[in-house]
């Protein structure tokens, strides 16, 4: 069983600038969230991507943006990158139909705006 | 919105010691969560509760999803080194598409 991979584990940006970051979700898993941890505080959710569409979005500006593809990976696009969009990004993969609330982390992408 | 409010923010303990933290919201969730992060690494589950009074364990940990539906309590019994990291409790509503997840407990043990 494959679990889920993120790239790049690291990256730095500078202001203005735009980041795609990528998932590739646990084998068996049809659904991928995306999230923001600042440092000290916890996961923050930024939007859910199922059937290759947005299923819900928590408090974020358009400028976050993401995809699904066929086969269940996952892009987050960010615009217009401020210093305070670096962050820890996790990507979460689960399987839709079960609605528990239990999440696949990856080990998550580290950004860091200057 | 629904925030969930984790104590202590962070606990010193020595091994052996056994460890209770707590989670409390105000709103109600269907499911409880309690992850455990680690340095460089995201999130791994350790305990989902589905029930209200439901008591669950695994292995030295045991949790508890309360009655009124919105809290939660995580012990921890004869804590190890490897027990270091911060966890986190999470809410789920039935039919939401999102998983709430408090600030963090910092655990650090001395051996």
């Amino acid at each position: 069983e494959t679990g889920v991979t993120q790239s790049p584990t690291h990256l730095i940006k500078t202001r203005g600038q735009q980041v795609t970051l990528r998932c590739s979700s646990q084998s068996g898993h049809n659904t991928v969230s995306w999230y923001q941890q600042a440092l000290g505080q916890g996961p923050q959710f930024i939007f859910q991507y199922y059937r290759e569409e947005e299923n819900g979005r928590g408090n974020f500006p358009p400028r976050f943006s993401g995809l699904q593809f066929p086969n269940y990976s996952s892009e987050l696009n960010v615009n217009a990158l401020e210093l305070d969009d670096s962050a820890l990004y996790l990507c979460a993969s689960s399987q839709q139909g079960a609605d528990t609330g239990e999440l696949f982390f990856g080990e998550g992408s580290r950004l860091t705006v200057l | 919105g629904q925030q969930l409010n984790q104590s202590p923010q962070s606990m010193f303990i020595q091994e052996g010691e056994d460890v209770s933290m707590n989670c409390t919201s105000s709103s109600i969730f269907n499911t409880w969560l309690w992850y455990k992060q680690d340095p460089g690494e995201g999130p791994v589950l350790l305990i989902a509760l589905y029930k209200a009074g439901e008591l669950t364990s695994n292995g030295r940990l045991t949790a508890q999803f309360g009655i009124t539906r919105k809290d939660s309590f995580l012990n921890i019994s004869a804590s190890i080194p490897s027990d270091v990291g911060i966890y986190f409790c999470a809410g789920h509503l039935t039919g939401g598409f999102k998983t709430i997840f408090g600030a963090g407990t910092r655990l650090f043990v001395k051996a």
